[in-house]
């Protein structure tokens, strides 16, 4: 079975630093990309970025670019996104999401609830 | 960046009527690459249709895909209760992919 499970919810403070994970299994995790998708509070999905594991392409929206980093170790097939400086507004939920190649995301990870509060 | 538009933001039906969805992109979209996405509160997005028209493994055949060039429509035939959710549409040509601000279908 294709799974991505995700890392568990955070909590933390504005100027902290943060990485969460995506744990693949089920399918050869070096053959698709995985990409990242906010959703705030009450609101829509946003793309973020997204890696192919396989040589480590990546790309990311405008509006996350130099903020976050998205990155794999495939050796675990896990994939990570990570800030160096948190701010309140980057309280969210955060989903990875796998993709093939000229296909859309079809296997989601459940999401990480991540909360920044002074 | 490709900018989708979906309209209505909210549509209020009743079971057993039909919804149409609208999302209209910024520019031409191939219709390989435009998808449809169903979220229920508290739970991950679910595709739908990809490809504009194919419905995804287990959809109904009551969700109809449509479209071309930068309009694409999702039609619900005969709602039942599970269909009332948040539908969003997708772009995965044009980097950074982007997906519409979805058009939320409640009970009337």
């Amino acid at each position: 079975e294709v799974q991505l499970v995700q890392s568990g919810a955070e909590m933390k403070k504005p100027g902290e630093s943060l990485k969460i994970s995506c744990k693949a299994s089920g399918y050869r995790f070096t053959n698709y990309w995985i990409g990242w998708v906010r959703q705030m509070p009450g609101k829509g999905l946003e793309w973020m970025g997204i890696i192919y594991p396989g040589d480590s392409d990546t790309r990311y929206s405008p509006s996350f670019e130099g903020r976050v980093t998205v990155s794999a170790d495939k050796s675990i097939t896990t994939a990570y996104l990570q800030w160096s400086t948190l701010e309140a507004s980057d309280t969210a939920i955060y989903f990875c999401a796998r993709r093939d190649l000229g296909d859309p995301f079809d296997v989601w990870g459940l999401g990480t609830m991540v909360t920044v509060s002074s | 960046e490709i900018v989708l538009t979906q309209s209505p933001g909210t549509l209020s039906l009743s079971p057993g009527e039909r919804a149409t969805l609208s999302c209209r992109a910024s520019q031409t979209v191939t219709s390989r690459y435009l998808a449809w996405y169903q979220q229920k509160p508290g739970q991950t997005p679910r595709l739908l249709i990809y490809s504009t028209s194919a419905r995804a493994t287990g959809i109904p055949d009551r969700f109809t895909g449509s479209g071309s060039g930068a309009d694409f429509t999702l039609t619900i035939n005969r709602l039942e209760p599970e269909d009332f959710a948040v539908y969003y549409c997708h772009q995965f040509e044009i980097s950074p992919h982007t997906f519409g601000q979805g058009t939320k279908l409640e009970i009337k």
